[in-house]
């Protein structure tokens, strides 16, 4: 299997632009989880699915954000409009259900100018 | 919200020497789990231990957990330069399925 698979790696973006982060989740995982990462608040939830079904966002910051996942391989986070303060290392992550481990993607570093 | 809570911020040592690392949690937990984070890269996995357990052992590494004290750690013993990464232990919440990370403890291993 080729892990959890983000695109794009690295975005560079001005302030007021849509930003659309994308990742596809190891097979026969039921639940995607969206992560960002700041040295300043460290590792953060922000949205997590179940079989496609969102069932936590209350880690979504604003209404700026919004996540979906219109199938079991596919989820979309966009930031729209984008501002400077949302430059962080965005990670998701897959696994089969609660006392699982939780593997990881390789991240998107998003720069917002 | 952040729950886990490494100790020590960051920590360096020689090649051959032992890591510790620890970690507290404010509330219940089903599991604490322990990931690695090279620079510039995604975590990965280390171990799991549940709340019914005690001890736990991969390879080079020992994960205690204390239930009563709210609290883990995390052994690395004869450390090497590849293990240089940051340590993070995640709680789940009471669901779990959601997991909390904390801010990480920064490892350095010199030759």
């Amino acid at each position: 299997d080729a892990g959890v698979i983000q695109s794009p790696r690295h975005e560079v973006t001005e302030m007021g632009q849509e930003v659309t982060l994308r990742c596809k989740p190891i097979s026969g995982h039921d639940y995607l989880f969206w992560y960002r990462q700041t040295m300043m608040r460290g590792l953060e939830l922000l949205i997590y699915f179940n079989n496609n079904v969102p069932i936590d966002d209350s880690g979504m910051p604003e209404d700026r954000f919004s996540a979906k996942m219109p199938n079991a391989s596919f989820s979309t986070l966009k930031i729209q409009p984008s501002e400077p303060r949302d430059s962080a290392v965005y990670f998701c992550a897959s696994n089969r259900g609660g006392g699982h481990e939780q593997y990881f993607g390789p991240g998107t570093r998003l720069t917002v100018t | 919200s952040q729950q886990g809570e490494e100790d020590p911020q960051a920590l360096s040592i020689q090649e051959g020497e032992n890591a510790t690392m620890n970690c507290s949690y404010k509330t219940s937990i089903n599991n604490l789990q322990w990931y690695r984070q090279n620079s510039g890269r995604g975590l990965v996995h280390l171990i799991l231990i549940r709340s019914n357990e005690r001890e736990k052992h991969s390879g080079r590494l020992r994960v205690t957990l204390d239930t009563s004290k709210k609290s883990s750690s995390l052994l690395i013993t004869a450390s090497r330069a590849a293990d240089t990464a940051s340590y993070f232990c995640a709680t789940d919440e009471n669901s779990g399925y959601a997991l909390n990370f904390g801010k990480g403890t920064s490892l350095l291993v010199t030759p």
